[in-house]
């Protein structure tokens, strides 16, 4: 069965830190990958994913994420980091056509000014 | 212009009790999804409808029944609700297929006592 780990589950950095996040999947096959964001009191939203191509993905508000297949990793990195960066990140595996998204248990990442 | 809205925000209820969530989208995706988020933040995938039709039904107990009148509305019924549904719920949608982007809506706190 699909699984996705996410090693980091609280995070705390002062602002200007640098950031990586780790997550691990197990899945044979061809995935997609993402990254989603839950700001305080918001819905989750897109941060970044990865469908084939560069391994190197940007996304949003300066993160990016490195998808290294003999790894089956897809990690979550921001070269400095801000106080509005403080949220929940949530790493999810995605394969077939039927939509399914298999989440991480996600990484609270706190930021301090 | 709420791309993807859920009814109620909070819901607190007795056990025992029978409770619907609403949830409607204007994005014209033709795929709708109900999640579930633990207490622990873990968010696990319960049902999928693609154009009013079933295609995702995870192990969840019959007590959970989803509806889908249209394309825009996925609306989760809830019968003889126990302490264990206590959890956030969150609705998403898309395009079918697992490389398009779900958009979630702001979910559904259920607090069972």
């Amino acid at each position: 069965a699909q699984s996705v780990s996410q090693h980091n589950h609280h995070v705390i950095l002062s602002e200007a830190a640098s950031l990586e996040l780790g997550c691990n999947y197990s899945y044979g096959g061809t995935v997609n990958l993402f990254w989603y964001v839950q700001y305080p009191g918001q819905h989750l939203q897109l941060l970044l994913k990865y469908f084939s191509g560069d391994p190197l993905v940007k996304g949003i508000k300066g993160f990016e994420a490195e998808f290294i297949k003999s790894k089956f990793s897809f990690n979550l990195r921001k070269p400095s980091v801000q106080w509005s960066d403080t949220a929940e990140y949530f790493c999810a595996v995605g394969s077939g056509n039927t939509g399914k998204l298999i989440f991480g248990q996600g990484t609270t990442l706190q930021v301090k000014p | 212009d709420t791309a993807v809205s859920q009814t109620p925000k909070y819901l607190v209820t007795q056990m025992g009790n029978d409770k619907s969530i609403k949830c409607e989208q204007n994005l014209g995706h033709d795929t709708m999804y109900w999640y579930k988020q633990d207490s622990k933040k873990f968010l696990k995938i319960m049902f999928s409808y693609n154009n009013k039709e079933l295609i995702i039904n995870e192990t969840v107990p019959n007590r959970f029944s989803p509806k889908s009148p249209d394309k825009a509305h996925l609306n989760l019924h809830i019968n003889s609700l126990e302490l264990g549904d206590s959890a956030v719920y969150f609705c998403a949608s898309s395009h079918r297929t697992s490389l398009e982007t779900q958009y979630f809506g702001p979910g559904t706190r259920l607090l069972v006592l």
